[in-house]
């Protein structure tokens, strides 16, 4: 079965970093792109960006709201998907999706966890 | 970027009545090359991740009631629930994945 567990998310301050984490299980991580989608509270859903498998480079694409301040990365040997927040503000507030796949449909969403970015 | 309109933002639908949500996307997101449309449906229900409902713009997802249905081409798109259950209550939302950046609708509220 395939699993997806977000972690990292709570409060953090205007402009300072937080690292969230999207730990995978029941299927083959290191095959997999894996996708950011996060929900502002009572709004709908924004893709924030993806990480392509290493056998398609393991590259990146950004939304324009989060490029140049948000990182994906993956680390294959421990099935985790992170999604690194640099200088946040009031809008990134939301919950953090992690999806697996990228330009296909997405099947398989974590339960989220809820960022607010707040002083 | 392509635009998702969804419509109507929000509907009441009776029990056992059809329901008719539909999405047009600004371009279309057909691909000749493979015949598929770029194009999906998610139920989302309060506090709860989406859930995929309906892919390639007509594919049913496994375990996914056949009272859902999906239909359309090219730029537009239509969900229908046939007959509405008290548990299909939630937010609908539509998806492209023609093309970068993904982008959804603003998603339908269907309610009783």
């Amino acid at each position: 079965e395939v699993q997806l567990v977000e972690s990292g998310g709570g409060l953090v301050q205007p402009g300072r970093s937080l690292r969230l984490s999207c730990t995978a299980s029941g299927f083959t991580f290191r095959d997999y792109a894996m996708t950011w989608v996060r929900q502002a509270p009572g709004k709908g859903l924004e893709w924030v960006g993806f990480i392509r498998s290493k056998t398609y480079g393991g590259t990146t694409e950004y939304a324009a709201s989060v490029k140049g301040r948000f990182t994906i990365s993956r680390d294959d040997s421990k099935n985790i998907a992170y999604l690194q927040m640099s200088s946040p503000t009031s809008e990134d507030t939301a919950v953090y999706y992690c999806t697996r796949d990228a330009v296909d449909p997405l099947a398989y969403w974590g339960q989220g966890t809820l960022v607010t970015v707040s002083s | 970027d392509i635009v998702m309109t969804q419509s109507p933002d929000s509907l009441a639908v009776s029990l056992g009545e059809r329901a008719t949500i539909n999405c047009k996307s600004s371009q279309s997101v057909f691909y000749s090359s493979n015949n598929k449309n770029y194009f999906a449906w998610y139920q989302q229900k309060p506090g709860q991740p989406p859930k995929l409902l309906i892919s390639w713009a007509s594919t049913r997802e496994s375990g996914v009631p056949d009272r859902f249905s999906g239909s359309g081409s090219g730029t537009d798109f239509t969900l229908t629930i046939s007959s509405l259950q008290a548990e299909d209550v939630a937010l609908y939302y539509c998806q492209q994945c023609y093309s970068l950046p993904l982008t959804f609708g603003g998603g339908t509220k269907v309610e009783i």
